[in-house]
């Protein structure tokens, strides 16, 4: 079975700082896609990034950055820069094939990390 | 283009009573999913359906039932509510090989 770990339930930060949320997972598959969700405080999930087994490239889109680490079974995700709209609940997920393949990409989330960005 | 849209936004039910939250899409999706998520546990999968005239279950199926009634919708039925149903459901559907997309979701309360 698939887990996923996001062992921080909550974060404060104040403004313009960095912020850096961990993500690990568990899977005996070789292929599979890990994702990042954002939940603002009005509820909708917004999909972030999809990275898939094979590609361990690091990607930057903006103030975001996504670490991806076989090794570790990591997927972390850094906000640089942090700013009040970035406060929202971020989820991690697992997915072991995108592509329609038996698994149908039923996501496995994380528990969500609740992040709280000050002015 | 609506993405994917659920009714009712909010419920309130008593317990033993019985509803059904609608979900549906117009992106042409063939795989539908229902999710619950309760505080501190994420969203877990309920049922998902791969495709037109085929559901299966996942995480949490006990208590609910689902239906594809066409390739556009996918709905949830919970038959007799229990206070441990007390949740946000999100559907969402997704293209071959693509993230899914999620609905708004479902405030349910079962009192």
């Amino acid at each position: 079975a698939q887990k996923v770990t996001q062992a921080q339930t909550e974060i404060s930060v104040v403004e313009k700082e960095d912020v850096t949320l961990d993500c690990v997972y568990e899977t005996r598959d070789t292929t599979y896609y890990l994702f990042w969700y954002k939940q603002p405080p009005s509820g909708e999930l917004v999909f972030l990034i999809r990275r898939n087994s094979f590609d361990e490239q690091n990607e930057i889109s903006g103030r975001y950055s996504w670490n991806f680490q076989k090794s570790t079974s990591s997927f972390n995700f850094t906000i640089t820069a942090s700013q009040v709209v970035d406060s929202a609940v971020y989820f991690c997920a697992l997915s072991l094939d995108n592509a329609g393949g038996t698994s149908y990409g039923k996501l496995t989330f994380g528990q969500g990390t609740i992040l709280t960005v000050h002015p | 283009n609506a993405g994917v849209t659920q009714t009712p936004k909010f419920q309130v039910l008593k317990t033993g009573q019985s509803m059904t939250l609608q979900c549906a899409q117009d992106m042409n999706h063939n795989s539908m999913y229902w999710y619950r998520q309760d505080p501190g546990m994420g969203l877990r999968l309920i049922y998902y359906s791969a495709s037109e005239g085929t559901t299966d279950k996942g995480e949490v199926p006990n208590g609910y039932n689902v239906s594809r009634l066409n390739k556009r919708e996918f709905s949830l039925r919970l038959e007799s509510a229990a206070p441990s149903q007390t949740s946000v459901y999100f559907c969402a559907s997704r293209p071959p090989g693509g993230e899914q997309y999620f609905g708004p979701g479902t405030r349910l309360t079962v009192t």
